[in-house]
């Protein structure tokens, strides 16, 4: 199947950095990338969409201006954390189109 | 009442066992069905895909779809211990390739000892 790639898998930061989170589609253009959180023993929650050349439409509840996306590439998208706080503290996994939907690796961010 | 139903388990089978996973559902427009598999600390990886009602099967993995009564199931037969995950369904309304926005179920949290 198609591969999601997702930078870095793990990552600390301070409370009140930002933090930036890469998703690359490796061997196929998505025009589409969407950015999902899932919290310890729950469900993968989509935060937005991601739309190569435009704006990213987000999910009911979703802070635009907390998580900024970036779909700057038709291979490239990126999700900035904003003065994160520990409640930010979660998996965040990408997904891209190709036929089907695949996923990234996911991003483990922990907020001290 | 959720979109979309799924027990968390957790669900513990001998190696070999017949397991069946199952969702079910609210919104009669989903058209599209996926099973994914997640292990600990990574990404879903895709199982099987399903449009519409009826069965698929890919090795010892059966799908099977009925629309009418919103219902899905997975079923895994001479289950392995690394089958042990948690399993996933997800649909959407997407037209093409079952893409789009994925509604997920919470997921069940497999255990095949061996």
């Amino acid at each position: 199947g198609a591969v999601v790639s997702q930078h870095p898998s793990w990552v600390i930061c301070k409370s009140g950095t930002s933090v930036k989170i890469e998703c690359r589609s490796l061997d196929f253009q998505a025009t589409t990338m969407f950015w999902y959180r899932q919290f310890p023993k729950q469900s993968l929650m989509l935060m937005a969409t991601s739309n190569e050349g435009s704006k990213a439409t987000y999910e009911q509840g979703v802070e635009k201006d907390k998580f900024l996306i970036n779909h700057a590439s038709l291979t490239l998208s990126t999700l900035t954390v904003t003065s994160a706080h520990p409640e930010d503290s979660s998996f965040y996994i990408c997904s891209a189109i190709s036929g089907v939907v695949y996923f990234g690796p996911g991003t483990r961010l922990t907020v001290t | 009442q959720k979109e979309v139903e799924q027990d968390p388990g957790p669900l513990s089978v001998p190696e070999g066992a017949i397991v069946s996973l199952n969702c079910t559902y609210s919104n009669s427009a989903f058209q599209y069905f996926m099973w994914y598999r997640q292990y600990s600390r990574k990404g879903p990886e895709l199982l099987m895909y399903t449009y519409s009602s009826g069965n698929k099967e890919d090795g010892r993995f059966t799908a099977q779809v009925d629309k009418s009564s919103k219902y899905i199931s997975l079923f895994i037969r001479d289950s392995q211990p690394s089958d042990s995950a948690t399993y996933l369904c997800a649909m959407s309304l997407g037209s093409q390739g079952g893409s789009e926005k994925l509604v997920f179920g919470k997921g069940t949290k497999l255990t095949v000892n061996p």
